[in-house]
């Protein structure tokens, strides 16, 4: 079946990188995502990553995808105090009719310490 | 910026109170869904419908029930809201086919007492 797995929290002082890793299980998806979401607010869709792609780059975000052993890392550098927030992981298996559905990790919290 | 509304934003209600969060979409999405947000964090999907008139249940067994009249609107209803209700509801939509990006709307953030 489908899981997700991620760390509940990671703690980085201001102006080091942020590693946040996932492992997923399902090969069928096609794409892989990192959604951010601040307090008291909904998820925004940070970054994703096609699965034939082993590296994504987009200013201070590296994603990087080990599709043999399915473990996706989102790292932030020269972490700020404002990307202090709850970092999800999905995947999107296969889901028949030529339908895709979501599959959040149970995010991990990201914690910028001044 | 996401065209995804939910409202109200914030509700404390009574025990045995009908209720219907709404959630509303302007970008002719086909797709749409509910999550139930722990305090926790960790997202279940209680709801989906990939259309009109198409509604399923999702991961999460819920009291709740959802419609789809129209494209842009998927509002969830619960009829005897109760304590153990008391969550953050979260709306999203996607086109669907290949790239599933979600958007998501603000979210409703339910009491009850």
């Amino acid at each position: 079946g489908e899981d997700v797995e991620q760390s509940l929290f990671l703690s980085v002082r201001e102006g080091d990188s942020s590693v946040i890793n996932c492992t997923y299980t399902d090969s069928s998806s096609t794409y892989l995502y990192w959604y951010k979401q601040e307090p008291g607010a909904g998820l925004q869709l940070l970054t994703y990553i096609f699965s034939n792609m082993d590296m994504k780059q987009d200013q201070r975000l590296t994603v990087l995808l080990n599709k043999k052993d399915k473990h996706l890392s989102l790292r932030i550098a020269d972490t700020q105090t404002g990307d202090s927030a709850i970092y999800f992981c999905a995947e999107s298996p296969y889901s028949g009719a030529g339908s895709y559905q979501l599959t959040f990790g149970k995010g991990t919290k990201l914690s910028v310490i001044p | 910026e996401a065209d995804i509304y939910q409202t109200p934003r914030y509700l404390v209600i009574g025990t045995g109170k009908k209720i219907t969060l709404e959630c509303s979409q302007t970008m002719g999405h086909d797709k749409m869904y509910w999550y139930q947000q722990d305090p926790g964090m960790e997202l279940h999907l209680i709801h989906y419908s990939y259309g009109v008139n198409s509604t399923e249940k999702g991961d999460l067994s819920s009291e709740s029930t959802v419609s789809r009249i129209r494209t842009e609107h998927f509002p969830l209803t619960l009829e005897s809201a109760r304590p153990s209700h008391t969550s953050q509801y979260l709306c999203a939509s996607s086109a669907g086919q290949g790239h599933t990006e979600a958007f998501f709307g603000q979210g409703t953030r339910l009491t009850v007492v």
